[in-house]
């Protein structure tokens, strides 16, 4: 394993519900970064935090709200999602954000809105 | 825009063949190419990491090839196994005016090994 877990592992939510993704890493690094990957197409990028400070935002829609306690841990907090934010999540992490380093992915969340 | 184009979208062999799966980019200006393996049900794993002044290198049985001028990258799988069935991603980063650099993803060639 790769040292970054999720949990949970599939989620199956309505649209007016309130769920929540985690996200752990073991690796002793700085940056942590969330990504929808849908069928069929490149990763998306959602949000990068470095030193837990959010640095980076990518036009995501305010029904996902990120939040990043300490450096170890990621969260994606979700409410009154639709539909087509049915895909799997990734977590994953590296030593820091220069374009250098590795990220390290976790296994995913593989969400279903209904 | 910068874009990565990954070909073929997917491809089946036969245990044992070898394969080449491509990776053509318009990123710019290019800073390093990652070539990552996703198993299903699993997040992705990297396989190799090249910078601009690097044409080859290699993993085991992987072999990944840039070709700075060209724009273009491969990844050779020798001697293929069933464990090699994934999706493999090409991975593109700029070389920005600060030390990040902005990934741009391709969407994936899916290899499927039959026995």
């Amino acid at each position: 394993e790769t040292g970054v877990t999720q949990t949970p592992r599939h989620l199956v939510m309505g649209m007016t519900n309130k769920k929540s993704l985690k996200c752990e890493q073991h690796l002793g690094h700085n940056a942590m970064y969330w990504y929808k990957q849908s069928a069929k197409k490149p990763l998306e990028l959602m949000f990068v935090y470095s030193l837990e400070e959010r640095v980076e935002n990518n036009s995501v829609p305010s029904r996902f709200s990120p939040e990043c306690p300490n450096s170890s841990h990621l969260f994606l907090h979700l409410h009154t999602l639709q539909p087509e934010d049915s895909a799997l999540y990734l977590c994953a992490s590296s030593q820091s954000r220069d374009r250098g380093e590795t990220q390290y992915f976790g296994p995913g969340t593989r969400l279903l809105v209904l | 825009k910068n874009q990565v184009e990954q070909s073929p979208q997917s491809l089946i062999i036969l245990e044992g063949k070898n394969c080449t799966l491509q990776c053509n980019y318009t990123v710019s200006p290019f800073s390093n190419l990652r070539w990552y393996k996703q198993d299903t049900g699993r997040g992705p794993v990297s396989l190799t990491i090249m910078t601009f002044s690097e044409n080859t290198k290699s993993n085991g049985r992987y072999t990944a090839t840039l070709d700075a001028d060209t724009k273009q990258s491969s990844l050779h799988i020798t001697a293929s196994q069933l464990s090699d069935s994934a999706s493999y991603i090409c991975v593109v980063s700029d070389a920005g005016g600060t030390s990040y650099g902005k990934l741009t993803f391709g969407q994936g060639t899916i290899l499927t090994v039959h026995p």
